[in-house]
């Protein structure tokens, strides 16, 4: 009955290769989020969809794509992996965009994501 | 960038004392302001949220502060206990005020 799930929880990979983290959330959420988080502890924001529509897409290299089949799922899939890409992912989900209490985000387990 | 401010960045206590991390905002249209604590490998969790129509909420040893006059918000741990020991983050309104946006983090350590 876990909120906010993810898989893998650990990913070591070679540079260059393409990986993808899923997320899942079974709060019935409308908004879901991935988030970096580097070894500076910053949770830097990628991508937010609401709806399984893109609603934030952050600075990010395009070889970051997210995928939202329905609004229960956010996807994350990774070409061409680079060792600055090294970080935990973190994916989140709220029940809407709203700066709100129902914009209160819940987190996912976390994907440690490993590049060599 | 952002529109949240965070500090201190580290901030080390003894066991026993109070630990204050404070936050400062520029959308003076928000009313939600919570607090998010991650232990060491661990997701972020929200611990305590405030509201704009009251000035302060405890919670056992935690407290959130709010002035939005000043548009500053804190986070008070009194009695800390080496469990204590995490990253804190708080979160407020990002740019347009329409979603939350994370803090830099505090890394609070609580020392013996």
């Amino acid at each position: 009955d876990t909120a906010v799930s993810q898989t893998p929880k650990y990913l070591v990979t070679q540079m260059g290769n393409d990986k993808s983290i899923k997320c899942e959330q079974n709060l019935g959420h409308d908004t879901m989020y991935w988030y970096k988080q580097d070894s500076k502890k910053f949770l830097k924001i990628m991508f937010s969809y609401n709806n399984k529509e893109l609603i934030i897409n952050e600075t990010v290299p395009n070889r970051f794509s997210p995928k939202s089949p329905d609004k229960a799922h956010l996807n994350l899939h990774i070409n061409s992996l680079e060792l600055g890409d090294s970080a935990v992912y973190f994916c989140a989900s709220s029940q809407d965009f709203t700066g709100g209490p129902r914009g209160t985000q819940y987190f996912g387990p976390g994907t440690r994501l490993t590049v060599l | 960038g952002e529109n949240v401010e965070q500090h201190p960045s580290t901030l080390s206590v003894q066991e026993g004392d109070s630990a204050v991390i404070k936050c400062t905002y520029s959308d003076s249209a928000s009313n939600y302001f919570p607090w998010y604590k991650q232990e060491l490998g661990k997701r972020p969790q929200l611990i305590i949220d405030i509201r704009s129509n009251v000035g302060e909420k405890k919670d056992q040893r935690i407290a959130v502060t709010l002035n939005k006059t000043a548009k500053h918000f804190s986070l008070h741990i009194t009695e800390t206990q080496p469990e204590d020991s995490a990253v804190y983050f708080c979160a407020g309104p990002g740019r347009g005020g329409n979603k939350l946006t994370f803090g830099t983090g505090t890394q609070l350590k609580v020392e013996l």
